[in-house]
């Protein structure tokens, strides 16, 4: 089955550092994936997706990601963190036999003043 | 505004009642999928709807039970619900027949089961 997992629950980060939120993938084939962001009492957004091509991949709102083949990798970015970025984050694989996506548990990002 | 309006936006029931969750979506897509959101969880596929036709079930018991009249509209029927029931659920939609379909969700149902 296609999954992906995300090692943390929470990242804590200092408004105008720079961001990392990790995930890996388990998959058969080639994978698409797809960062999805929540914000408190909202429903997902979608905010940039791999299907093939550049490694790096580039989405809403500054956020990019990098796909690693070898290291089944598809860890979520940005150069400059906001405040205002705070909210849940989840990772995404497309299942297999269909248009369904599986989704990470969550990892919480918290940007300081 | 995502183009996909849940309502109500919160619920509390009690074991014995029957409701009814309703999804709409404004952006002539023709997949509709709901999901159960619980905290510390990943997000949980319940069904999923193709041109009106389930084409998922994950296991869901059957005091849930979905409808979909037609490719904008569903609703998530609930009866006899069970307190772990209590959580929020999440309706989206896509265009299927794109090789990467992007989901768009509603703000979901906070459902609380007393």
């Amino acid at each position: 089955a296609q999954s992906v997992a995300q090692p943390e629950d929470q990242v804590n980060v200092a408004e105008g550092n720079p961001l990392t939120v990790k995930c890996t993938y388990s998959v058969s084939g080639n994978p698409y994936l797809f960062w999805y962001v929540q914000y408190p009492n909202r429903g997902l957004q979608f905010l940039l997706k791999y299907i093939t091509g550049d490694n790096l991949v580039k989405g809403s709102y500054g956020f990019e990601a990098e796909f690693n083949k070898s290291q089944t990798s598809f860890h979520l970015k940005k150069p400059s963190a906001l405040v205002s970025d705070s909210a849940l984050y989840f990772c995404a694989v497309r299942d297999i036999d269909g248009y369904a996506l599986n989704f990470g548990k969550g990892t919480s990002l918290l940007v300081t003043p | 505004e995502t183009g996909v309006t849940q309502t109500p936006r919160h619920l509390v029931m009690g074991m014995t009642n029957k409701k009814s969750l309703k999804c709409e979506q404004h952006l002539g897509h023709n997949a509709m999928y709901w999901y159960k959101q619980s905290a510390k969880k990943p997000l949980e596929l319940m069904f999923v709807y193709n041109f009106k036709e389930q084409t998922e079930n994950n296991s869901v018991p059957s005091r849930f039970s979905p409808e979909c009249p037609n490719s904008s509209h569903l609703f998530l029927h609930l009866h006899t619900l069970q307190p772990e029931d209590s959580a929020l659920y999440l309706c989206a939609s896509s265009q299927d027949g794109i090789a990467a379909n992007i989901q768009y969700f509603g703000a979901g149902t906070r459902l609380s089961v007393l």
